[in-house]
């Protein structure tokens, strides 16, 4: 079945500046990267997705890119501001329909 | 977008004791719903997919006895954790997708059931 790695787990950035986080995945039959935003003792909010007919989708101060040759896809987060702290998983689903979650990354965003 | 509430959000309860969980899609038809672990500071993990009308399907190293899954409606699948032990203890979250929506839709998150067991 599909395996996503994320990394990496713990990010630290000033704020104002831009965030990273970077995941690859093992099914090359995966077309769905949606990834979500969880803040603490909360649910899972959705906060960007990406399909695999395109390389690159932007929302306002958040882009995802996808890389289908590489199997990897990053989050990009611009001018980062206090409420961006939160745990961000980025997920792929396989060729059996199944949503498989990487193991987050704990952003922090420094004042 | 598409709502999913999940009932209750806190149970403590005696270790041998039987949990259930409910969660509900509420305002569309859920064929198809997903349960969730998650245990502090980690990732959601896969437990089981709740088909309506059939039977669940399991995530290797899930035990299908001790996590029974209902899904008796298009918007109501249940999760029943029997003979809790403090082990069990942990976060449940499902999630469902809009029918409507295409296979590789978004996932809507219930708000999760924190269980402690005693």
């Amino acid at each position: 079945g599909e395996n996503v790695e994320q990394h990496p787990s713990t990010l630290s950035v000033q704020e104002g500046d831009s965030a990273v986080i970077k995941c690859t995945y093992s099914d090359s039959a995966s077309n769905y990267f949606p990834w979500y935003k969880q803040e603490l003792g909360k649910r899972p909010q959705l906060i960007i997705d990406i399909r695999s007919n395109v390389g690159e989708k932007k929302d306002q101060r958040i882009a995802v890119t996808l890389n289908k040759t590489a199997k990897h896809f990053s989050l990009h987060i611009t001018e980062t501001q206090p409420e961006d702290s939160a745990v961000y998983f980025c997920a792929a689903t396989g060729r059996d329909d199944k949503i498989i979650f990487g193991k987050g990354t704990r952003l922090h965003i420094l004042p | 977008g598409a709502v999913v509430s999940q009932h209750p959000s806190w149970v403590i309860c005696k270790s041998g004791t039987s949990v259930k969980i409910e969660c509900r899609s509420l305002d569309f038809q859920a064929t198809t719903m997903f349960w969730y672990r998650q245990f502090p500071k980690q990732s959601l993990m896969l437990m089981a997919t709740s088909n309506e009308g059939s039977k669940a399907t399991y995530e290797q190293g899930v035990e299908k006895d001790k996590f029974l899954i209902n899904h008796a409606s298009l918007t109501l699948s249940t999760l029943t954790v029997t003979s809790a032990h403090p082990e069990d203890s942990s976060f449940y979250i499902c999630s469902a997708r809009n029918g409507r929506a295409s296979n590789t839709g978004e996932l809507f998150f219930g708000e999760g059931s924190r269980l402690t067991v005693l």
